[in-house]
């Protein structure tokens, strides 16, 4: 069965911190994908990254960066020196092959000015 | 870029009424999905299709039935509402390949039932 869990339901921060989002996931599968998206308050999903299980390099794009660890299964997403626009549902998904992708519950971020 | 459009942003209804839902992507995406997102469940998969007049079932599909008769539409059918299925619809469109590959999200439908 698969898994994802998002422990921050909310996080605030004020503008420039630093902030990572935690996912942790479960899977029996040696091949499987991972995602975040963002969900501004428009209400559309954003994707933002996937990554396959056989690539564990970090990633960074920007203010944005990623820490894929297969050991302790997280996969979390670092913002650095947030602004206000970076205020959102972030989720982080799982998709096996062969199966459907499964969303966390999403984390609630604010960054106030 | 992908673009995933639905036809409503929010939409009042009846219990018992019968919703129609309508999802258009333009990217000729093979596969189609619908979710419902509800506070602290994150989102979960209703129904899907991976062509024309194909679909099967997501994790909730009770309640709910889909058609998908041209390849850009893919339509979200509530037979018959109930309060319970208030709640945010998203629909998204991914190429072949599997269902591990990217989904792109329309902007959602607020669906409430009175």
């Amino acid at each position: 069965a698969q898994k994802v869990t998002q422990a921050q339901t909310e996080i605030s921060v004020v503008e420039k911190e630093d902030v990572t989002l935690d996912c942790v996931y479960e899977t029996r599968d040696t091949t499987y994908y991972l995602f975040w998206y963002k969900q501004p308050p428009s209400g559309e999903l954003v994707f933002l990254i996937r990554r396959n299980s056989f690539d564990e390099q970090n990633e960074i794009s920007g203010r944005y960066s990623w820490n894929f660890q297969k050991s302790t299964s997280s996969f979390n997403f670092t913002i650095t020196a947030s602004q206000v626009v970076d205020s959102a549902v972030y989720f982080c998904a799982l998709s096996e092959q062969n199966n459907d992708m499964r969303f966390g519950a999403g984390t609630r971020l604010t960054v106030k000015p | 870029d992908v673009k995933v459009t639905q036809s409503s942003r929010y939409l009042v209804k009846r219990t018992g009424e019968k919703v129609f839902l309508e999802c258009v992507q333009d990217m000729d995406h093979e596969n189609m999905f619908w979710y419902r997102q509800d506070p602290g469940l994150g989102l979960r998969l209703i129904y899907f299709s991976y062509d024309v007049k194909m679909k099967e079932k997501g994790d909730i599909p009770e309640g709910y039935s889909v058609s998908r008769e041209k390849k850009e539409r893919f339509s979200l059918i509530l037979e018959s509402a109930s309060t319970n299925q208030t709640s945010m619809y998203l629909c998204a469109s991914g190429v072949a390949g599997g269902l591990q590959e990217t989904q792109y999200f329309g902007p959602g439908t607020r669906l409430l039932v009175l």
